[in-house]
């Protein structure tokens, strides 16, 4: 069965620190690989995507993504956080097995200190 | 401007009366797909369309309809809605529904549902 998960519900950082979010999936075939956030009040806004090649994606806001298809992980990172980073994220896969599905994990919470 | 817009964007409703909450894309899409997200459960799938007359169930459709008789349109419809269906809808649409959303999915604002 498809599924994701995000093992966090909630992290906390300061502004300025790095930040790593997790991802694991379990996925059938070649998945393809994705990270979205919402804002408060918003809709989805896609940040990065993975569906072959280089495991090292880069995305916009100056995120990036490394999926390791041994550890099943699609982890997301950022070397120095700002406020405006505060968000939810949610970890997505899906793939050729399954023509028009996307899964979701349950999302992560983040919180920046100043 | 290249969007996916929802209505209405917050309803407040009772028990069993029939509702419908439309999306639109204006953006040539052939994909288009409705999300429930609960806290704690993240987004699932309640139904999409892979083109026009074309539609499947995804996670949850139970209490849910759908139609696609146009690209553009995708309304989501609550025959009988019931407590448990409140919630916050996102309709999204992708140029092609091929692997899983191969090309990104575009997400509307939302609607907030409650059901009385």
């Amino acid at each position: 069965a498809q599924s994701v998960t995000q093992p966090d519900i909630h992290i906390t950082v300061s502004e300025g620190a790095s930040l790593e979010l997790r991802c694991n999936y379990s996925y059938g075939a070649t998945p393809y690989l994705f990270w979205y956030v919402q804002s408060p009040g918003q809709g989805l806004q896609l940040l990065l995507k993975y569906f072959s090649g280089d495991t090292l994606v880069q995305g916009i806001k100056g995120f990036e993504a490394e999926f390791k298809r041994s550890q099943s992980s699609f982890n997301l990172r950022k070397p120095s956080v700002h406020w405006s980073d505060a968000a939810e994220y949610f970890c997505a896969v899906g793939g050729g097995s399954t023509l028009g599905r996307l899964y979701f994990g349950r999302g992560t919470q983040l919180t920046v200190w100043p | 401007e290249a969007q996916v817009t929802q209505n209405p964007r917050y309803l407040i409703t009772v028990t069993g009366k029939k509702l419908t909450v439309t999306c639109s894309q204006n953006m040539n899409h052939e994909y288009m797909s409705w999300y429930r997200q609960d806290p704690g459960l993240g987004l699932r799938q309640i139904y999409y369309s892979m083109n026009v007359e074309v539609t499947d169930k995804g996670d949850v459709p139970e209490g849910y309809k759908v139609s696609r008789k146009e690209k553009r349109n995708f309304p989501l419809i609550l025959e009988s809605p019931s407590p448990n269906q409140t919630s916050l809808y996102f309709c999204a649409s992708s140029l092609s529904g091929l692997a899983g959303g191969h090309n990104e999915q575009f997400f509307g604002p939302g609607t907030r549902l409650t059901v009385l």
